[in-house]
């Protein structure tokens, strides 16, 4: 089966320009991700997804971050104004089930974020 | 809360001996754990995961994992490293109660050598 696609691969912006990310996620997954990984740290949750429902967004800064999945399948996470700190790289995963501690992610290859 | 640990930035082995990557991590409720590689330039690749059972739990690429409640670990194991395992390990645990969110440690990276 097709994995998780993310696009663009990678991104290069001036501070205080804004950026965008799409995700699509496995066919037939409920539950979608997006995470941040900081370069030399873990990935870090940002916003989860249940259909088109926000799961979890405790992490997101959101006075300048924005996500959203409108149809309940693609998502896509946006940055305005971006600051040097959001360089990054911006993680989608998907599971079948989200609700369900146990269920397992499947991870995009990211977007990798370059704020000059 | 719930965090992981990863004591090791970096883990330095020879091909064909056996390899450990090391895992604590700190939850309310039970535990679910899971390890995750990453190569470069890609996302992150499940690798094997502890629900409940047996505390040996085997895994792709024959990647095993040892859960061991009493010292909140979660090592990771191979008994015969490949140089091509050379990669950025990533422990993550997610607890039954509470914040149900994947929580990852910081990374160790294992250098396979010839």
């Amino acid at each position: 089966e097709a994995g998780v696609a993310q696009s663009p691969r990678y991104k290069i912006i001036e501070k205080r320009q804004s950026v965008a990310f799409w995700c699509n996620p496995i066919s037939g997954h409920a539950t979608l991700y997006w995470y941040q990984q900081i370069l030399g740290q873990g990935p870090k949750l940002l916003i989860q997804f249940q259909n088109n429902g926000v799961v979890d967004d405790s992490q997101l800064p959101k006075d300048r971050f924005s996500a959203e999945r409108l149809k309940g399948v693609d998502s896509t996470l946006k940055i305005q104004p971006a600051k040097l700190e959001d360089s990054a790289v911006y993680l989608c995963a998907s599971s079948l089930e989200g609700a369900i501690a146990t269920d397992t992610q499947y991870f995009g290859p990211g977007t990798r974020l370059t704020v000059l | 809360a719930q965090s992981v640990a990863q004591p090791e930035d970096q883990v330095n082995v020879a091909e064909g001996n056996p390899l450990t990557v090391k895992c604590t991590y700190s939850v309310s409720g039970n535990p679910y754990l899971f390890w995750y590689v990453q190569y470069p330039n890609r996302g992150l690749q499940f690798l094997l995961k502890y629900i409940t059972g047996d505390n040996l739990v085997k895994g792709s690429y024959g990647f095993e994992a040892e859960f061991n409640k009493s010292q909140t670990s979660f090592h990771l194991k191979k008994p015969s490293a490949l140089v091509s395992d050379s990669a950025l390990y990533f422990c993550a645990v997610r607890g039954d109660t509470g914040r149900r969110a994947l929580t990852f440690g910081s990374g160790t990276r294992l250098q396979v050598q010839p």
